[in-house]
């Protein structure tokens, strides 16, 4: 079943904390990306990965980090330097200009 | 001016009408423009892209591009209340095709 795969649907994070959210897909993409999408707000892009070994910062890159070790793979790390986590984080891949997203993961702060 | 612009609404039609959202965008060497649905806590689903000025249909929806003017229209025939999402504008960014900026959405709400 082709798809983008992101964990956990839904996950806390205590103060000072760095937490990781997984983004998996099997479409044989090169490109991926992710996005934050704050209440009512649109989607803003965080960082994103054209190839693997490769990646570039987004709009909103302070306070993240990800890795782009497998073309499959593209986790991203919420740093304790992120000091306004709470959001939906969407993970999207793309074939030529067309992207396509996973079911999202909702970050809160305990 | 905001790269990727929508009236957020909400936009409320009966059912049975016939939806028009629209977006405009500030790059003129934009080529290609993309509609997603965003269902309220669900992620944003592709539902129609558009590379060339004029109509293009996919059977309830028509994405309409008016290049010179800068705007893309999307056309919702019939609306049923299960249309009833926020709509989402998508074009590249000016500096790499890779990337899409998106405007922050229009809701729509079709009332039964």
């Amino acid at each position: 079943d082709g798809g983008i795969t992101q964990s956990p649907k839904y996950l806390f994070r205590k103060e000072g904390q760095n937490v990781t959210l997984s983004c998996e897909q099997n479409l044989n993409h090169d490109a991926m990306y992710w996005y934050r999408q704050d209440p009512g707000q649109g989607l803003r892009l965080i960082y994103y990965s054209q190839i693997v070994n490769d990646f570039q910062k987004g709009d909103i890159a302070e306070g993240y980090s990800v890795s782009r070790e497998k073309k499959e793979s593209f986790p991203l790390t919420v740093t304790s330097a992120q000091k306004n986590p709470t959001a939906f984080y969407l993970c999207a891949s793309a074939d030529r200009d067309i992207q396509y997203f996973g079911a999202g993961t909702r970050l809160s702060v305990l | 001016q905001k790269e990727v612009e929508q009236n957020s609404g909400p936009l409320s039609v009966p059912e049975g009408a016939i939806a028009s959202l629209n977006c405009t965008y500030s790059d003129r060497g934009s080529q290609s423009f993309f509609w997603y649905r965003q269902y309220s806590g669900k992620s944003p689903e592709l539902i129609m892209f558009i590379y060339s000025n004029g109509d293009k249909e996919d059977g309830r929806f028509t994405a309409q591009l008016n290049k010179a003017s800068q705007y893309v229209s999307l056309l919702i025939r019939d609306s049923q209340p299960s249309d009833s999402a926020t709509y989402l504008c998508a074009v590249p960014g000016r500096d790499s095709s890779y990337k899409l900026i998106f405007g922050s959405g229009t809701r729509l709400l079709v009332r039964p």
